[in-house]
């Protein structure tokens, strides 16, 4: 079945770096990703779409210059914590449409980010 | 949360029992899909429902859908503890112009044995 894959799994970066986070559509071309954040004990929130070739849509309340999501082909999508804190530590999953049947949602495994 | 509540927020069974989870949402929607989530670990899809759809089964799953109210169940039967997990709904649906896949706040479901 269709796989996204996400790279790294897990990265612990120093506090004012940047970190970078891949999402990648394996078998598949995915006209939209999606990017979330996930605390310990909480929910998904979703952080922003990216559709190919466009500006990624920012939910309110996320701060677009420190997230910066480029989604440069149909089966790539890349999320940027810039200068990062540790309040940036968190899970973040990343998941693609593809144009099948239905539109089916795809999930990639996740990236755990440890800001020190 | 951004789309919905889930209730109860936490829920603990006996093996063998049957687990039951609400979910509500605030916008009209193409489907709502289940997922679960086993702790730190990503999701796994378990059953989507169309809005034209009231009841689905799979396997010991039965997820029914009640638009009018912009609510939805997840009933697991004869519970085992390996279904110990968090569970959440997402509806796929537009928001503010958009077409997403939005999360309810999740049920973490543990199962004794």
């Amino acid at each position: 079945g269709a796989v996204v894959s996400q790279h790294p799994s897990r990265v612990i970066c120093k506090s004012g770096t940047s970190v970078k986070i891949e999402c990648r559509s394996l078998d598949f071309q995915a006209t939209t990703m999606f990017w979330y954040r996930q605390f310990p004990k909480q929910s998904l929130m979703l952080m922003a779409t990216s559709n190919e070739g466009s500006k990624a849509t920012y939910e309110q309340g996320v701060e677009k210059d420190k997230f910066l999501i480029n989604h440069a082909s149909l089966t790539l999508s890349t999320l940027t914590v810039t200068s990062a804190h540790p309040e940036d530590s968190s899970f973040y999953i990343c998941s693609a449409r593809g144009g099948g049947p239905g539109n089916t949602i795809y999930f990639g495994e996740g990236s755990w980010l440890t800001v020190v | 949360s951004q789309q919905g509540e889930e209730d109860p927020q936490a829920l603990s069974i006996q093996e063998g029992e049957n687990a039951t989870m609400n979910c509500s949402y605030k916008t009209s929607i193409n489907n709502l899909q289940w997922y679960r989530q086993n702790s730190g670990r990503g999701l796994v899809h378990l059953i989507l429902i169309r809005s034209n759809e009231r009841e689905k089964h799979s396997g010991r799953l039965r997820v029914t859908l009640d638009t009018s109210k912009k609510s939805s169940s997840l009933l697991i039967t004869a519970s085992r503890a390996a279904d110990t997990a968090s569970y959440f709904c997402a509806t796929d649906g537009t928001l503010r112009g958009a077409q997403k896949l939005v999360f309810g706040q999740g049920t973490r479901l543990t199962i004794n044995p």
